[in-house]
């Protein structure tokens, strides 16, 4: 079982919010660790969006819109990103990461803005 | 704020040696690792490695016995070498700068990445 599980895919439309989930594997517990959040689009270098943890311990990435932010599902042991008023320009693959004594991403959500 | 640029061939036989190279402009070269991470169709994103001024090296340890990593500090340049390459290794490959917040890191900036693709 991986330790970070994505969903390969999402669709949205315009103007909606959309919450990606990164659910840590069992054993691992989300409030344990600072999870980061990356934008990776074909032919642009990626993004670093922002690291969450809790409502104190969260950093946004230099100049990221507020629209994108962090939060975590405790019940469900997932870190969340929260996407709102999206725009054709987020449809990108996004990708979650924790530093666990190595560096582990998620397999990526691929994110179709309709 | 730094800024990455890389490059390097992206057309390989299987058996070859890939070798990549990364610019940093602006910031500093000391107090970080310079970094590899690689983009594939089958795995997502994975760190593959990195580097730092002083020439200490970290490497995935799926890929360690084949690869190697090097800082030119003359340069502000770091370089990646993956020998005996097969199609598992076709994707995009980007390079990063790691920071080492208090028990954490994190890879910011990236570079504009580079496709490798190796054909057998």
């Amino acid at each position: 079982q991986p330790l970070l599980t994505q969903p390969p895919s999402l669709s949205a439309s315009p103007g909606a919010s959309v919450r990606l989930t990164c659910t840590l594997r069992s054993g691992l517990n989300v409030d344990s660790y600072r999870v980061y959040w990356y934008q990776v689009k074909p032919g642009s270098p990626p993004l670093y969006l922002l690291r969450y943890r809790s409502t104190s311990d969260f950093q946004q990435g230099s100049g990221v819109p507020s629209r994108f932010s962090g939060s975590k599902d405790g019940l469900a042991n997932a870190a969340i990103l929260l996407i709102s008023g999206l725009q054709s320009d987020d449809e990108a693959d996004y990708y979650c990461m924790i530093w666990h004594r190595a560096v582990f991403f998620g397999g990526g959500t691929k994110l179709t803005v309709l | 704020q730094a800024q990455l640029q890389q490059w390097g061939a992206g057309l390989l036989n299987a058996s070859e040696t890939l070798a990549l190279t990364c610019a940093v402009y602006g910031g500093s070269f000391s107090g970080y690792y310079w970094t590899w991470i690689r983009q594939t169709p089958g795995k997502g994103l994975e760190h593959v490695g990195g580097v730092d001024h002083t020439g200490n090296t970290d490497y995935n340890p799926a890929l360690s016995g084949r690869l190697t990593i090097s800082a030119d500090t003359s340069k502000n340049q770091f370089s990646l070498r993956l020998a005996s390459v097969t199609a598992a290794d076709s994707g995009i490959y980007y390079c990063a700068r790691r920071l080492f917040p208090v028990g954490d890191t994190y890879f910011d900036p990236w570079g504009q990445g580079t496709l490798v693709t190796v054909s057998s």
